[in-house]
């Protein structure tokens, strides 16, 4: 398999604009995640699909944050009006829905910086 | 709240030392355990799991881990480290049955002297 891709790998942007990360599962994954990490720390569950259907929304994802998977395939997090709390690597992962299906594959992750 | 912690936030060892970091779960009910390990400029990469059965779990690479149930510990192990195992590494937990959602520990820096 080819791995979890995550584009872009890294973002700035000014505090107050609107970014958008993508995030591509294995291919026969069906289950998908985000998840962000803030320095020294480990990462913190944001969401996750299944298919196209967005199952389980951490507190954590406010209202500026939404994430999609329209075809069940590729993912996208959009994050509105930036704040410099934000700043964080946003990672992406996927799993199986049999087998294997409890291990999270992760991406390389998109690490953003808001100024 | 579920949770799950690292005692120790960076450990140095010299090559050939061996290596124990510690993770403790709060989890009541079924648990599913983890460690990963990030290398430098590399990402997230899966070392071993606990589902149920036999508690001592092997994973690549040489490590292994301990499910010990009474003292909600699941710590990572391996006899003899070695410089290309300077890594972060990471515990973490399924929340509960029917969840995916995984709690990750704060992480274990460790750096190995040649």
């Amino acid at each position: 398999d080819t791995g979890v891709s995550q584009d872009p790998r890294h973002k700035i942007t000014k505090r107050g604009q609107n970014v958008t990360f993508r995030c591509d599962p294995i291919s026969e994954h069906n289950r998908l995640y985000w998840y962000r990490q803030t320095l020294g720390q480990g990462p913190e569950f944001l969401t996750y699909f299944q298919n196209e259907a967005q199952l389980e929304k951490s507190r954590l994802l406010s209202d500026r944050f939404s994430a999609e998977r329209p075809k069940g395939s590729f993912s996208t997090l959009e994050i509105q009006r930036t704040e410099q709390g934000d700043s964080a690597m946003y990672l992406c992962a996927s799993s199986a829905t049999s087998g294997r299906f409890y291990e999270q594959y992760f991406g390389p992750g998109t690490r953003l910086t808001v100024t | 709240a579920q949770s799950v912690s690292q005692h120790n936030h960076h450990v140095i060892l010299s090559e050939a030392a061996s290596l124990e970091l510690g993770c403790n779960y709060s989890y009541g009910g079924t648990v599913n355990l983890f460690w990963y390990v990030q290398y430098p400029g590399q990402h997230l990469q899966l070392l071993l799991k606990y589902f149920s059965g036999d508690p001592l779990v092997k994973g690549i690479k040489g490590f292994e881990a301990e499910f010990i149930k009474s003292k909600f510990s699941f710590n990572l192990r391996k006899p003899s480290v070695q410089w290309s195992d300077t890594a972060e590494y990471f515990c973490a937990g399924l929340k509960g049955a029917g969840s995916y959602q995984l709690t990750f520990g704060k992480g274990t820096k460790l750096s190995v002297i040649p």
